[in-house]
């Protein structure tokens, strides 16, 4: 079956870089069509997209924050990295990872149960 | 950027009534060369991961209640709940995929 799990720091100072891994099994990031998408929740607040990886290496970013993002595979095959740069006390929130089946280009069927990370 | 403007942010519902959430999109999310609208809806409950429910605005996903339906096209589009159960308390969240992803503020249900 299809899982993700998140994985990285649970406390970052301001001004710091967050590294997070989504780490995956039951599907391949080399499958045709598949995408691996990283989004984020404030404590009590909204979703919010940040990122997308494709199968064949497409990179989406969110506008108001792509010149902080770099999604990218991880070391393993099954694996997809996000960083952040200049953490600040707002960017505190769960992270989510999830994926895109093939045949779609945007649903998100199957998620992470979150990571959360805290600046301050 | 496409926005997504939900609404209401909350409502309260008796059991057994349905719910209407309303998402409206800043663009036209009807996609020509798949024929489909590229919007979804997500149920979340409290310290809960998303739930996808409902994807190209009006498919059911594999294993979700016949109550949830979705309707819409275009820039214009619904939630409904029909016969509302306890369990289906929950923020409910439409998220476009025209380009590339964005979420709507989400909508708080609860029960009356």
């Amino acid at each position: 079956q299809v899982t993700l799990q998140e994985s990285g720091p649970v406390h970052l100072k301001p001004t710091q870089t967050l590294t997070l891994t989504c780490t995956f099994s039951g599907f391949s990031l080399s499958t045709n069509g598949v995408r691996v998408s990283w989004t984020r929740q404030p404590p009590g607040k909204a979703l919010e997209w940040l990122a997308r990886l494709d199968w064949d290496g497409d990179q989406s970013y969110s506008t108001s924050l792509k010149t902080r993002l770099n999604i990218s595979r991880g070391t393993s095959n099954n694996q997809v990295v996000l960083t952040m740069t200049d953490m600040d006390p707002v960017d505190t929130a769960t992270y989510f990872c999830a994926r895109t089946p093939p045949g779609d280009v945007g649903r998100l069927d199957y998620w992470g149960q979150g990571s959360l990370v805290t600046v301050s | 950027d496409i926005q997504l403007t939900q609404s209401p942010e909350s409502l309260a519902v008796s059991l057994g009534e349905r719910a209407t959430i309303h998402c409206k999109s800043s663009l036209n999310l009807f996609h020509s060369s798949s024929n489909k609208n590229q919007l979804a809806w997500y149920q979340q409950k409290p310290g809960r991961r998303p739930r996808l429910i409902i994807y190209w605005a009006s498919t059911r996903e594999s294993g979700v209640p016949d109550r949830f339906s979705g309707s819409g096209s275009g820039t214009d589009f619904t939630l409904t709940i029909t016969s509302l159960q306890p369990e289906d308390v929950a923020v409910y969240y439409c998220q476009q995929y025209y380009s590339p992803l964005t979420f709507g503020g989400g909508t708080r249900v609860e029960i009356k």
